[in-house]
């Protein structure tokens, strides 16, 4: 499959540790996106990458949150002191930079915070 | 930002009937519209996409049309068949050289009826 893969699929964790999700996108993708989706809504956006350069960062990314692509390759989205509230469906998808690419999703890593 | 509303939130049809899905937005300087269909417990996967100088886009059963004036678009699907059932959802973005997140709408699901 050389589709996004992210991991782990799934995350229990107890409220106030500290999390980290891995996504490794198709790999000619120069773009790679998080996103945020809870039950009966759509994706939210979350932060992008453009190669290794974090352009964008959504305002629901508090400082609990930080992501990196150290390589632009693969990325990692950390949360930091999880609350039940972090609870949702993390996204990842990728794309070429140029404006005919679209977006290619993961199959999500879905965290609970007990 | 971008705004994207969706309706209906859930549509039940028969099977070989059509079924249509709409989205409004609020940000003229979107151009971009993909539409995804999520079926539970997987990922958005791209079914048919629009950009703003294009006013229909037809691919088999599917069909997106745009109104730029009236800042909506709309899904299509005839001749619907059970392995349609799944959640569908719109989304806008601007150009890639201006930030091209994707902003979603809050998805339809679909059910049709054997």
């Amino acid at each position: 499959d050389t589709g996004v893969s992210q991991n782990p699929r799934h995350k229990i964790t107890k409220r106030g540790q500290n999390v980290t999700f891995r996504c490794d996108p198709i790999s000619e993708h120069n773009r790679l996106y998080w996103y945020r989706q809870t039950l009966g809504q759509g994706p939210e956006f979350l932060t992008y990458f453009q190669n290794e350069a974090q352009l964008e960062k959504s305002r629901l990314l508090s400082d609990r949150f930080s992501a990196e692509r150290p390589k632009g390759s693969f990325s990692t989205l950390e949360i930091q002191r999880t609350e039940q509230g972090d609870s949702a469906m993390y996204l990842c998808a990728s794309s070429f930079w140029d404006s005919n690419s679209p977006l290619h999703f993961g199959n999500g890593t879905r965290l609970t915070v007990t | 930002g971008e705004n994207v509303e969706q309706h209906p939130s859930t549509l039940s049809v028969q099977e070989g009937d059509s079924a249509v899905i709409k989205c409004t937005y609020s940000d003229s300087a979107s151009n971009y519209f993909p539409w995804y269909k999520q079926e539970l417990g997987k990922r958005p996967q791209l079914i048919i996409d629009i950009r703003s100088n294009v006013g229909e886009k037809k691919d088999q059963r599917i069909a997106v049309t745009l109104n730029k004036t009236a800042k909506h678009f709309s899904l299509h699907i005839t001749e619907t068949q059970p392995e349609d059932s799944a959640v569908y959802f719109c989304a806008a973005s601007m150009p890639k050289s201006s930030g091209d997140k994707l902003t979603f709408g809050t998805g339809t699901r679909l059910a049709v009826r054997p």
